[in-house]
């Protein structure tokens, strides 16, 4: 099992609420990852981030934000949480290469926003 | 265009018995090929990585193959078991180097019953 941690599992907010769902790795990991994943639906990469003070967009366009402050913390804000932000949010860490190495990922955080 | 396709979309079998999931891709440049296993409510856990020198990876009951000249791969589970219960992802990465980015199926949905 990775040591990749996600909070909360399960969150249910109303409209026009900021939120922050948190990651950590205790893996030692510089790349970080968030996917976001609707049921039976492919992965898409929103946010990643190569290492301290690094963060990139991913391929699917998100009204999110994140932060890399530290090695092993990762977390993602939504300043106005909308229906159309409910999903399924998993991180992940790799080593070096990001094409090369493995992906670890954490539970997820599913988000229903009412 | 870079996609990668999974067939049969959800599968139900016997315990005990084997199956058979399958991964077209067209990938290009192709560095590595892995299949994930994502229980409900968790995160991906990968399997098995292969890359292009590789035509078959095994991992206890799990047989991943390869053949990179049809841009196919196949995932076998033998003598299944109620836990193999899950979505299976393959996963394929155009470039084992800093700009590599990976590329996810939708999954199959495997259901094993008693």
């Amino acid at each position: 099992e990775a040591d990749i941690y996600q909070t909360p599992r399960y969150l249910v907010i109303g409209t026009g609420k900021k939120i922050t769902l948190e990651c950590s790795q205790t893996m030692g990991h510089d790349k970080m990852y968030w996917y976001q994943q609707d049921p039976g639906m492919e992965l898409h990469l929103i946010h990643y981030s190569y290492g301290v003070n690094s963060t990139e967009k991913g391929d699917l366009s998100s009204e999110s934000t994140v932060s890399r402050i530290r090695t092993e913390h990762f977390p993602l804000t939504l300043e106005s949480a909308r229906p159309s932000h409910t999903s399924q949010y998993l991180c992940a860490s790799s080593e070096s290469p990001p094409g090369g190495e493995t992906q670890y990922f954490g539970p997820g955080t599913r988000l229903l926003v009412l | 265009k870079n996609q990668v396709e999974q067939s049969p979309q959800s599968l139900i079998i016997l315990e005990g018995k084997n199956c058979t999931l399958q991964c077209n891709y067209t990938v290009s440049p192709f560095s590595n090929l892995r299949w994930y296993k994502q229980d409900t409510g968790r995160g991906p856990v990968s399997l098995t990585i292969m890359t292009f020198s590789e035509n078959t990876k095994s991992n206890g009951r799990y047989t991943a193959t390869l053949d990179a000249d049809t841009k196919q791969s196949s995932l076998h589970i033998t003598a299944s078991q109620l836990s193999d219960s899950a979505s299976y992802i393959c996963v394929v990465s155009d470039r084992g180097s800093t700009l590599g980015r990976l590329y996810f199926g939708r999954g199959t949905q495997l259901t094993v019953w008693p």
